[in-house]
């Protein structure tokens, strides 16, 4: 079975600039769930879809936003960049929401210049 | 609001030696709690994942044990490789419907 899948891998974006980040679950899987990490914060929730739902969202400004599409895939996308969104996004799948085991794909490197 | 840490931020050890991780947690009503692996610049590995009415999982070489009364778990790794150098994270899950909070991770250095 396919693991979870993140694209791009490497982005590199200017401040003002908006970028959109796409991530696909494991097959069946139905919760998608998006995180930034970086070294001084760690690993930060950003929201989680189930069923084209946002269930669960973090403290992240408005520019922060996603979707979740009826195949599970899900997008998210950051308006208006700032240096300090450079980060590691990663997503993680889960069968359903709720708790369950979380599997996270390799994440997209986005830097800000 | 629930904090997760994880002491010390770094260890290193040499092969062959058995290690535990500590992940501490404030808030004792935990869901569950999930122990994750991740290697440099990558996405993180799931390693063992432990429900609130358990004390204990096992996998391999990795046993993870759960003492929500102390607000402890520890990851015990046994005669290390090498290969198990990464960076260890822990997760708790507060309620079925709530978010997931991780440490800050920690860094672990097998030497050769």
């Amino acid at each position: 079975k396919a693991g979870v899948t993140q694209t791009p891998r490497y982005l590199i974006k200017t401040r003002g600039q908006q970028v959109t980040l796409s991530c696909s679950p494991i097959s069946g899987h139905r919760s998608v769930s998006w995180y930034q990490q970086t070294p001084g914060q760690g690993l930060q929730f950003l929201f989680e879809y189930f069923s084209e739902t946002q269930r669960n969202k973090g403290n992240f400004p408005g520019r922060f936003s996603g979707r979740q599409f009826s195949n599970s895939r899900s997008e998210m996308n950051v308006s208006t960049l700032e240096l300090g969104d450079s980060a590691l996004y990663l997503c993680a799948s889960s069968w359903t929401t709720g708790g369950y085991e979380q599997y996270f794909g390799p994440g997209t490197r986005l830097t800000v210049t | 609001k629930q904090e997760v840490t994880q002491i010390p931020a770094a260890l290193s050890v040499p092969e062959g030696e058995n290690l535990v991780l500590n992940c501490s947690f404030t808030d004792s009503a935990i869901y569950n709690l999930q122990w994750f692996r991740q290697d440099p610049g990558k996405g993180l590995t799931s390693l063992l994942l432990i429900q609130s009415s358990q004390r204990e999982q096992t996998s391999g070489r990795l046993n993870a044990s759960l003492d929500k009364s102390s607000g402890r778990s520890t990851l015990y790794i046994a005669a290390s490789q090498p290969g198990d150098s990464a960076t260890y994270l822990c997760a708790a899950n507060m309620n079925r419907d709530d978010k997931i909070i991780f440490g800050k991770g920690t860094r672990l250095h097998i030497l050769p």
